[in-house]
């Protein structure tokens, strides 16, 4: 199974937006609602910031969204702040019974 | 609140096998699927397998050939042991707790490095 393509990084100044895409297929993301995204500090436990595409789990900040269309998922990091500087991952559930994770992202924040 | 702990050998002879544990406490391994999730130094995150409370298992395709994922519910504990390992075999290794029909894992371990190297 191939990872999902994500761009390799992404960059913004504080207080603005940015999104973070997640390409896969009809086999992974876009036959199944179960993506989720991962942010990892530097030398740390990746955090699930969201799952089913676009939830949130509890203590998340709402400048954190997620989408999805076709083949492809989202990530919006609105607001942007300095601890928001860190890898991003994204992942899928695929129609093998089994999880594949994306590329990662950097984003810096400038 | 559940916390996860990797333990084992941080070093593997090549050809040898890479074995780990994964202790649950705060909560109870049963009812969840946990996660095997490895990332080698300097790259990204590669999913490894999963086990449900009740042993059954998926693994990585490109792996499956060389692992096993085993769970012990009396010691709240589940285990990865991976065959014949290789310089490519060396990692953080984490467990994580899958949240229920999310498709996310929502506690994860702090990790650990296993080195494969003679």
């Amino acid at each position: 199974q191939s990872a999902l393509t994500q761009p390799a990084s992404v960059s913004g100044s504080p207080g603005q937006s940015i999104t973070i895409s997640c390409s896969g297929t009809s086999s992974d993301v876009g036959g199944y609602n179960f993506v989720s995204w991962y942010q990892q500090h530097p030398g740390k436990a990746p955090k699930l910031m969201i799952y089913e595409v676009s939830n949130r789990p509890s203590g998340v900040s709402n400048r954190f969204s997620g989408s999805k269309s076709g083949n492809t998922a989202s990530l919006a990091i609105s607001g942007l702040q300095p601890e928001d500087e860190a890898d991003y991952y994204c992942s899928s559930y695929t129609s093998i019974r089994s999880y594949v994770f994306g590329t990662g992202t950097k984003v810096t924040v400038l | 609140q559940v916390q996860l702990r990797e333990s084992g050998p941080g070093l593997v002879k090549p050809s040898e096998t890479l074995s780990l544990t994964c202790t649950v406490s705060g909560g109870s391994i049963t009812n969840y699927h946990w996660m095997w999730i490895r990332q080698p130094p300097g790259q990204g995150l590669q999913w490894i397998g999963f086990i449900y409370y009740t042993g059954s298992t998926s693994y990585n395709p490109s792996l499956k050939s060389r692992l096993t994922i085993s769970v012990d519910t009396s010691k709240n504990q589940f285990s990865l042991e991976l065959t014949s390992v290789t310089a490519a075999d060396t990692a953080v290794y984490y467990c994580a707790r899958h949240k229920p029909n999310s498709g996310g894992n929502d506690f994860w371990g702090q990790g650990t490095l296993v080195t494969v190297s003679s």
